[in-house]
């Protein structure tokens, strides 16, 4: 399986600033995707990031507000903009690896004062 | 909607007794099933997965999982916990373009 390193591990920011959190594969792959798991929670995805075109977001997340580029097939960045208390989180990106199967990086865990 | 329930939000064992974790699936067509764990402060590990053909799954650290339709059932067990086994884990299924919805998670307990 693909080796996915994640920047940073995680973070202490102040609400009305954006975090850039980066995702890293050791090999190309096709899909790559952004999760955001709240506290106590589960897995909640937030966009596919597509190489060479726009992210395909899910139903309540916006692109004003977690904009993701994509590149090249083994990098992806996730911004968190304008941060309030409610976005933190952990933000984890994963990789398909075109078996329905996705692997998932370390995390970034974030918190919003 | 595609989607997994899992049972029993805190799952509490003894070291060395069975561990059973449920997973329920909702759907007409057979789905590809996986079970994942997060330890403490770590990303998602992929215990095991079920795709087609044989229908008990073994994975890693002695888990195995067993995919029965007739109860649209998927739960994880080991015959005998360790302490390390204590984490979170989760019951996710495929739901298509290689997407994954994921159940609430159980958190183990593992007691010496």
């Amino acid at each position: 399986s693909a080796v996915i390193s994640q920047k940073p591990s995680r973070d202490i920011c102040q609400r009305g600033t954006s975090l850039t959190i980066q995702c890293q594969v050791d090999s190309q792959v096709t899909m790559m995707f952004w999760y955001r798991q709240q506290p106590g929670q589960s897995l909640t995805l937030i966009a596919t990031a597509n190489q060479g075109s726009e992210a395909t977001y899910e139903s309540g997340f916006v692109i004003d507000k977690f904009p993701i580029s994509r590149p090249n097939l083994t990098f992806s960045t996730l911004t968190v903009s304008n941060m309030s208390p409610e976005d933190s989180s952990i933000y984890l990106c994963s990789v398909a690896d075109g078996q329905e199967t996705q692997y998932f990086g370390p995390g970034t865990r974030l918190l919003v004062l | 909607a595609q989607s997994v329930t899992q049972l029993g939000s805190h799952v509490s064992v003894s070291e060395g007794a069975l561990v059973l974790l449920r997973c329920n699936y909702s759907s007409s067509v057979p789905p590809y099933l996986f079970w994942y764990v997060q330890y403490p402060n770590q990303g998602l590990q992929l215990l095991l997965k079920y795709t087609t053909g044989a229908t008990l799954v073994k994975g890693i650290n002695g888990f195995e999982a067993e995919f029965k339709k007739s109860e649209t059932s998927f739960h994880l067990t080991k015959p005998s916990a360790h302490m390390s086994d204590a984490a979170e884990y989760f019951c996710a299924r495929n739901t298509g373009f290689q997407k994954l919805v994921f159940g609430t998670g159980t958190r183990l307990l593992v007691s010496p």
